[in-house]
Parts: structure tokens; C-alpha cells; sequence
């Protein structure tokens, strides 16, 4: 199945370093969704994107929507241990078709 | 309010045995997702429910896959029978509406001998 590109694949920092994270697509999406998952629990959502050129943050987190609708990125301001996990981008064309496509995800690890 | 609810949280069959998974969404939810995720890969949708209709099961391998949303609330995946390929997270998700948010449940993890 389509998956959207995700990068870095995997990414180990030391507590309080700021990371960046992108996913890019060969479509375009009408929203931009950003969830973690941890060992064992399914994706819990972090930040939702529905307009080109938004940026919008969730505490340390923050999102933006690319402005050519096919890419969206997501930076963690000073990184700590409980921020371990993968982090999927997904894409969701939106309409009938509704379809939400997630990437490959991004392994982060951070140590104390 | 209760998140998604799914069982069992983890099932190990063997190969050619039958196995089914259960899921309740959150409620007033009307969109209902099952997904599956393969270990190192992000959730790939097989089957969308809008109240008690599947309208998109274009990822759904038909011919061991169904599903079922009788009532338009809880879901049931089943497979029959199982291959050694189909170990994975089985992951549901709801949303109050199309195009709205996702919140997903723990996900059933099936390992098949």
C-alpha cells in the first residue's frame, strides 16, 4: 500500500536537544495529521494541520503544513526521556474519498 | 470519556486457523477504521465504515478478510483462514465524522505459527 516518505528513519538525541522531523508526498493533502506511537498502544494524535502554510504547536511540539500541499514538518523543542517513541505523519486527501495515509515513521530516542 | 476499545490484545494462532477481533468506537463516532501494521511500517487502512456501510474496502484481501458493523457501533475483522503473513497490529480507529480526526484503540497483535 502507498505510504508517504518519512525522514529521518530513526534519530538519537541527548534531553533538551530541539528535533526536526519531515514527511514529504508525491500528492496532495487537504490535512496533515501528526500522531505518537509508543511500544504496544496504537497512534495517539498530536497535532492536526488544515491549511496550507498553517503552523500551528501543541506545547513543545510544533507542526506546519508545507505550502505546496505535499509536505509537512514537526520540530520538538527541548527534547525529554517520556518523548521517546515513533512519530507518523499522515495525509488525508479529505471528501468522499477520505482516506488517511500514514509514512514510514521516525524512531526517536533520547537520552537522559 | 472511554477511548476505543479493542480485544483481545494479543491472539496467537496457527496457520490456517480462523481468528477474529473485536472493536467498540467511541461513542457518537459514525466513522470506523480498521487498519493493520506490519512491524517497522506505519498503519495501512483495509476497510472504512461510515455508520453501518463499508465504503472503501478497495484494501480489504476479500478472500480470507471480512468485516462487519452491524448497528452502525461495534466491529468485528475476522480472517479464514490465517496465513503466516498475516501477523501484524491490527489497529481500530473511529472519527465523529468523514474527514475528522482519528483516535485509535491499543490494536490486537497477532502472531501466526
Amino acid at each position: 500500500g502507498q505510504q508517504l516518505n518519512q525522514s529521518p528513519q530513526s534519530m538519537f538525541i541527548q534531553e533538551g536537544e530541539d528535533v526536526s522531523m519531515n514527511c514529504t508526498s508525491s500528492s496532495i493533502f487537504n490535512t496533515w495529521l501528526w500522531y505518537k506511537q509508543e511500544p504496544g498502544e496504537g497512534p495517539v494524535l498530536l497535532i492536526a494541520l488544515y491549511k496550507a502554510g498553517e503552523l500551528t504547536s501543541n506545547g513543545r511540539l510544533t507542526a506546519q503544513f508545507g505550502i505546496t500541499r505535499k509536505d509537512s514538518f514537526l520540530n520538538i523543542s527541548a527534547s525529554i526521556p517520556s518523548d521517546v517513541g515513533i512519530y507518523f505523519c499522515a495525509g488525508q486527501i479529505g471528501g468522499a474519498t477520505n482516506k488517511l495515509i500514514f509514512g514510514t515513521g521516525t524512531l526517536l530516542a533520547v537520552q537522559p | 470519556e472511554a477511548g476505543v476499545v479493542q480485544s483481545p490484545r494479543y491472539k496467537i494462532i496457527e496457520k490456517k486457523q480462523p481468528v477474529a477481533f473485536w472493536c467498540n468506537p467511541i461513542s457518537g463516532h459514525n466513522t470506523l477504521y480498521w487498519y493493520r501494521q506490519n512491524l517497522g511500517q506505519g498503519p495501512e487502512l483495509l476497510i472504512r465504515y461510515e455508520n453501518e456501510e463499508a465504503v472503501d474496502d478497495s484494501q480489504l484481501p476479500k478472500d480470507r478478510f471480512s468485516a462487519e458493523r452491524l448497528k452502525g457501533v461495534d466491529s468485528t475483522l475476522k480472517i479464514q483462514p490465517a496465513e503466516l503473513g498475516d501477523s501484524a497490529v491490527y489497529l481500530c480507529a473511529s472519527s465523529p465524522k468523514q474527514g475528522g480526526k482519528l483516535f485509535f484503540g491499543s490494536g490486537t497483535q497477532l502472531s501466526v505459527l
